[in-house]
């Protein structure tokens, strides 16, 4: 059984970091991309940021690029995003989410996390 | 601000047909693959529909999916009370480099 399970929401103050960490387990991690997709509070689905299954390439929403890094170690199994310069509009619940193929591109993602609350305040 | 723009809600009473339009653009829609989110109440959000039209083993052939051009479109026929929750579109956007989402649509049955 496919289990993603984040880890490191937290209330955080403007400007602040955060990592969070994602556990996969139930598949071959490194055979496939993944991806950090977020939801504010009653509010839509937003894609945040994806990497394949080497760690060789990343993409990342506008929103928070050159703020946001992702990353993995396929010897864990995990999943990181380090989140850099918080703003209030990062305030979210952040999903884990693994994609069908290995690239990232084109492929649906097939599993998702429960999510983790990140919150930006002061 | 989403480039995938969708109905914010539609509704129906039980058995009725649902349809939910997804409008997009030449470097997202009418490029690449769509697929559809499911999302109830409470819970993460589950893949209904991928490649425009193909259902992942489970999911009910009630949920059908189309598209032409830069528009696609989720139809739900027979709707049910488990279906009230919330629907994305999404797909990949050449140009953003990156993936976009539609804005959502609230499935309400009366």
């Amino acid at each position: 059984e496919v289990q993603l399970v984040e880890s490191g929401g937290v209330v955080v103050q403007p400007g602040g970091s955060r990592r969070l960490s994602c556990a996969a387990s139930g598949f071959t991690f490194d055979d496939h991309a993944m991806h950090w997709v977020r939801q504010a509070p009653g509010k839509g689905l937003e894609w945040v940021s994806l990497i394949s299954w080497d760690g060789g390439i990343t993409h990342y929403a506008d929103s928070v690029k050159g703020r946001f890094t992702i990353s993995r170690d396929n010897s864990k199994n995990s999943l990181y995003l380090q989140m850099n310069s918080l703003r209030a509009e990062d305030t979210a619940l952040y999903y884990c989410v693994k994609d069908q193929g290995s690239s990232g591109y084109f492929e649906p993602f097939d599993y998702w996390g429960q999510g983790t609350l990140v919150t930006v305040s002061s | 601000q989403s480039v995938l723009t969708q109905p914010p809600s539609a509704s129906g009473t039980p058995g009725q047909r649902v349809s939910i339009s997804c409008s997009g653009g030449s470097s997202n829609i009418e490029s690449n693959t769509v697929k559809w989110y499911q999302q109830l109440p409470g819970t993460a959000p589950k893949l209904l529909i991928y490649t425009n039209n193909q259902r992942p083993s489970g999911v009910p052939d009630r949920f059908s999916g189309s598209k032409s051009g830069t528009s696609a479109s989720l139809a739900i026929s027979g709707l049910q009370s488990e279906d009230e929750g919330d629907y994305y579109c999404a797909t990949w956007d050449d140009s953003l480099n990156g993936y976009v989402f539609g804005t959502g649509t609230k499935v309400t049955v009366l």
